[in-house]
This record gives structure tokens, sequence and C-alpha cells, in this order.
């Protein structure tokens, strides 16, 4: 059973610019979540996709967009980068049942926007 | 606002003795709380977790207790170890789409 994967591991962007980060689920879930993750703070949920549909959306701007694949790989896109953008984007997945709530995380992507 | 506050930003163990991690929230809308443990570089990695429907969970060395009435849960972890030395999270959830909500994190350190 393979894990939560991410790439890429660090990414440096220019204000402005757009980035796409990419996750690969863990066989078996059919939810993903991405969280983002600035210095000195815990995780802030952005949001999360069930069967290939946004259901569920933390306080994050429209720019902040994804999408989930047949496979549960997902991408998280950032549009018109911002310095405060600059965090650990975090990608978890789950089983989508009412029994279990836990969701399992990958080692993240850096995003740091100059 | 913060729903989710672990208000020691670090806590200092000695090896063998039980640690104990405080987590208070706000939200009575909470179903579902879980903990959270990171290493430097890695992302968290689910502890343990308990349904407000219950008041204690245990699983090996690590055990929560959740205080309803409080708004309060707390994870012990006995015998400290090591290995343990990581930033705890704490976390909760009404379920669904809902996402976790995370508090700041504590960071325990286990002296030998």
């Amino acid at each position: 059973e393979t894990g939560v994967t991410q790439s890429p591991t660090h990414l440096i962007k220019t204000r402005g610019q757009q980035v796409t980060l990419r996750c690969s689920s863990q066989s078996g879930h059919n939810t993903v979540s991405w969280y983002q993750q600035a210095l000195g703070q815990g995780p802030q949920f952005i949001f999360q996709y069930y069967r290939e549909e946004e259901n569920g959306r933390g306080n994050f701007p429209p720019r902040f967009s994804g999408l989930q694949f047949p496979n549960y790989s997902s991408e998280l896109n950032v549009n018109a980068l911002e310095l405060d953008d600059s965090a650990l984007y975090l990608c978890a997945s789950g089983e989508g049942t009412s029994l279990s709530f836990e969701q399992y995380f990958g080692p993240g992507t850096r995003l740091t926007v100059t | 606002d913060q729903q989710v506050k672990q208000n020691s930003p670090s806590l200092s163990v000695q090896e063998g003795r039980i640690s104990i991690l405080n987590c208070d929230y706000t939200n009575s809308m909470f179903d579902y709380f879980l903990w959270y443990k990171k290493y430097p570089a890695e992302g968290p990695t689910f502890l343990i977790s308990i349904s407000s429907i219950k008041d204690k969970n245990e699983d090996g060395r690590f055990t929560v207790f959740l205080n309803k009435s409080a708004k309060h849960l707390s994870l012990h972890i006995v015998p400290s170890q090591p290995g343990d030395s990581a930033v705890y999270f704490c976390a909760a959830t009404r379920g669904g789409a809902d996402g976790l909500t995370f508090g700041k994190g504590t960071h325990l350190i286990i002296q030998p």
C-alpha cells in the first residue's frame, strides 16, 4: 500500500505567477484535501474533493482551485501568487465515509513566492 | 478566531515519564477529534482519534481524553520515548466535507 505522495518538493515562484502542485492519494482513498501551513501555524483547510467534485471549502479565495482525477490523483492551482502564499502545501487523502474522518498526509510542497 | 487552541508552544518531559498535551476548542459542533504528530520535513502523521460520543480512547502508549463540557481534550503518552520528540497537532472536524481545523501545535521534547 503506497502512501500519499506530492510533487514537487520545493518550488520558487514570482509574485503574480501561477503554480500547480500535484498529489497522488493513498490507495483505496476517494477523498483528497489540500491544506496550507504557514510558518509557526497549524495546517489550514483549503478545500476537499470527493469523486472529482469539490464538496467542501475553507476560507480561501477563488484563485485557489483544484482538480481531482478518476485515479484519485489531484492538483492544486494557485493564480496571481502573493507573497503571503509562501507556505507548505499539504495534500491529505481519506476514505470519505461517515465512519472515518482520519486523513493521511503527504510530505508537502514548500512554495516560496518572491 | 481560533477554534482549536493549543496554549503550550513547547513541552519538555523526561524519558520514561508521562507526556500530557492539551487542547481546547470553542466550536460545540465539532464531532470528531484527532491528534497528529509531525517531524521536520514530513507531513503530519495520524496518531489517534476520538468521537464526541466517547470520553476516552486508548491505543498502546497513547490515550486521548475528551471533556465535552469543558471543551477540552488531552493526549497522554506513557511512557515517553526519545522518538516521541516532534510537534503534536490537535485537530477537530464536524465531519463530512468540513475538513480538519488544526491548533498551532505543541513541540514535545523528550529529555534523556
